[in-house]
């Protein structure tokens, strides 16, 4: 079964600190997402990558960085948590062609920062 | 600037009636359309998808509606059972359908 393995279920950490979101997926896809959930707002892109070393902002970069050194696997940092990054943070592959299916979510992240 | 957008937060429904969930777009260059849904504590799954030379595609209790010139789609499930308890977001993908743009989301409720 394919997937996408999100390191960690539930992180608490404190502010000012740096946190660092491990994702990967095992379908050989070009393309790798970082979105965050917040309740009333859907879903919003943070940083995407369609290549190795390759990195795209999304609509809220602010606060965060990404590193991508192996196709299989997508980093998302922030620098400096704070408090209102507290979020759902969920990462996601795709081909580079997309398709009908979209992307394979992983199970997600819940951070909370205090 | 929102270019999905689902304009209802929440919809309850009882179980065994029809739940039908509406998305609007903005963008006129979506190529397709996708719907997820998500479970609490869960990443989103995908559900139904429709291109946008089509306006109905069919997946067991599953449909989606696709209205172009009103830039409109809809989903709808018949019968809805307590399992469709979910968020379900609506998405619109590029011609290369490898970048998603998201609507907020729709939180339904099937009561028993």
């Amino acid at each position: 079964d394919v997937k996408v393995t999100q390191s960690s279920r539930y992180l608490v950490k404190r502010t000012g600190e740096k946190v660092f979101l491990e994702c990967v997926q095992d379908m050989d896809h070009e393309n790798m997402f970082w979105y965050r959930q917040d309740p009333g707002l859907g879903l919003r892109l943070i940083y995407f990558s369609y290549d190795v070393k390759m990195k795209e902002k999304g609509d809220i970069p602010e606060g965060y960085s990404v590193s991508r050194e192996k196709k299989e696997r997508f980093s998302l940092i922030l620098e400096s948590a704070s408090t209102n990054q507290t979020s759902m943070y969920l990462c996601a592959s795709s081909f580079q062609t997309g398709g009908m299916g979209g992307y394979t979510f992983g199970s997600g992240t819940r951070l909370t920062v205090v | 600037d929102q270019q999905v957008k689902q304009n209802s937060p929440s919809l309850s429904v009882q179980e065994g009636r029809i739940s039908i969930l509406n998305c609007d777009y903005t963008n006129s260059m979506f190529d397709y359309f996708l719907w997820y849904k998500k479970y609490p504590a869960e990443g989103p799954t995908f559900l139904i998808s429709i291109s946008s030379i089509k306006d109905k595609n069919e997946d067991g209790r599953f449909t989606v509606f696709l209205n172009k010139s009103a830039k409109h789609l809809s989903l709808h499930i018949v019968p809805s059972q307590p399992g469709d308890s979910a968020v379900y977001f609506c998405a619109g993908a590029n011609n290369a359908g490898n970048m998603l743009t998201f609507g907020g989301g729709t939180r339904l409720m099937v009561k028993p």
